[in-house]
């Protein structure tokens, strides 16, 4: 139990375009998604936090009108990153908690590379 | 500021050896442990985790001890295998909050 899935796991997209990553829970309703940004052997860096159907909380520094976090049902958040450019190529992972638990549950992770 | 310090960086131990990742944290209201193991292009996944009651939780191969007092909690890989080889991440939380993460550790567990 408790699968969170990615889609897509990889993507290449030129700059100045838009790319949609879709993170969704399988077999459980989350009550909050989290989006990370991890670059080569670094640690995860927490970009914002969703709950369904309110927006996202935005981490300090990370700009809301690049990232757009849609989070439309309670299996379903998606992270749209606008006018990517080459400095936006990062593995990008989703989780999300069912019922306040302590754990997280991670996807698979996106990598997107910007060209 | 970094919350939770994990050290080493890197690690090197060869097959059968014990691997040893240390973590230490700052803020005494953290409530909750967790170990994430991370394979190369994957996403981090829980391994295992511990709360303040305990000193010491095992399962398996793997053994996380607590010390409340010094602030510090690590991760023992017993008999170390090719497979581990991996990043393993600690974290901490306080309650359902959004877990601080250590830097990570790379291991490599050489046949």
């Amino acid at each position: 139990g408790a699968v969170v899935s990615q889609h897509p796991s990889w993507v290449i997209c030129k700059s100045g375009t838009s790319v949609k990553i879709e993170c969704r829970s399988l077999d459980f309703q989350a009550t909050t998604m989290f989006w990370y940004r991890q670059f080569p052997k670094q640690s995860l860096m927490l970009m914002a936090t969703s709950n369904e159907g309110s927006k996202a909380t935005y981490e300090q520094g990370v700009e809301k009108d690049k990232f757009l976090i849609n989070h439309a049902s309670l299996t379903l958040s998606t992270l749209t990153v606008t006018s990517a450019h080459p400095e936006d190529s990062s593995f990008y992972i989703c989780s999300a908690d069912w019922d306040r638990s302590y754990e997280q549950y991670f996807g698979p992770g996106t990598r997107l590379t910007v060209t | 500021q970094q919350q939770v310090k994990q050290s080493p960086q890197s690690l090197i131990v060869q097959k059968g050896g014990i691997s040893i990742i240390n973590c230490a944290y700052e803020n005494t209201a953290f409530d909750y442990f967790p170990w994430y193991q991370q394979f190369p292009g994957k996403g981090p996944a829980l391994l295992i985790a511990i709360r303040p009651d305990v000193s010491e939780k095992k399962e398996g191969r793997f053994t996380i001890s607590f010390n409340k007092s010094a602030k510090q909690f690590s991760l023992h890989i017993m008999d170390s295998q090719p497979g581990d080889s991996a990043t393993y991440f600690c974290a901490a939380s306080r309650g359902s909050y959004i877990p601080t993460f250590g830097r990570g550790t790379s291991l490599i567990v050489h046949p």
